[in-house]
């Protein structure tokens, strides 16, 4: 099976713009969650889509914003991008299926996102 | 997430294996015990879960105590590629549904040598 797959690899955009990362899932898994990696926070998670629906959300401000599609694809968008969006951002599947604690997740290898 | 200790660095040599400790005093009911590691500039990998009997798959083992309050993951034969950061998680089995929501802590930077 393919892994989870998130484009683009590396991406520069300037203060106040917005931008949009897609992740593809592994073949099957019905669960994508987000998570932002910076050197001063560490891994952080942003949200979580089940079925296209949100199910959990971290501490983040609104500018931070995701959806899932019905083929499960996942796409997240942060608007009016600050200097300290930099980050690493990651995308993670999971089979969803059993019970929730007893399935690991599966993480791409992210997206660098450079604001200047 | 039931909070977890991890020393913050670690040395192995290669070919000896690696002991990564990892202290989960307050788990708690049904909630596993999960190992990640990230390599840099890579997403975090799973390893190897489990609950309270000993686990072993290609990658590694997995010892939990009796108590299930620490555990001990087990690189048989390091090599240099292991040299990543290893995380040790315990997700919370509070009846819910997600998925998809870990806390990660700093982790142990594992460096193997040649």
């Amino acid at each position: 099976k393919a892994g989870v797959t998130q484009t683009p690899r590396y991406l520069i955009k300037t203060r106040g713009q917005q931008v949009t990362l897609s992740c593809s899932p592994i073949s099957g898994h019905r669960s994508v969650s987000w998570y932002q990696q910076t050197p001063g926070q560490g891994l952080q998670f942003l949200f979580e889509y089940f079925s296209e629906t949100q199910r959990n959300k971290g501490n983040f401000p609104g500018r931070f914003s995701g959806r899932q599609f019905s083929n499960s694809r996942s796409e997240m968008n942060v608007s009016t991008l600050e200097l300290g969006d930099s980050a690493l951002y990651l995308c993670a599947s999971s089979p969803s299926e059993g019970r929730p604690y007893n399935s690991p997740l599966h993480f791409g290898n992210g997206t660098r996102l450079t604001v200047t | 997430d039931a909070k977890t200790t991890q020393p913050p660095s670690m040395d192995c040599a290669e070919g000896r294996a690696a002991n990564l400790p990892c202290n989960h005093s307050t788990i708690s009911g049904n909630e596993y015990v999960y190992w990640y590691r990230q390599i840099h500039s890579q997403g975090p990998q799973y390893i190897i879960h489990g609950l309270k009997n000993n686990e072993t798959n290609e990658m590694a083992s997995l010892i939990i105590t009796e108590d299930r309050k620490s555990s001990t993951l087990i690189l048989p034969h390091a090599t240099l590629r292991d040299t990543a950061v290893y995380y040790c998680i315990v997700p919370p089995n509070a009846g819910g549904t997600s998925y998809g929501k870990l806390t990660f802590g700093q982790g142990t930077i594992l460096t193997v040598h040649p």
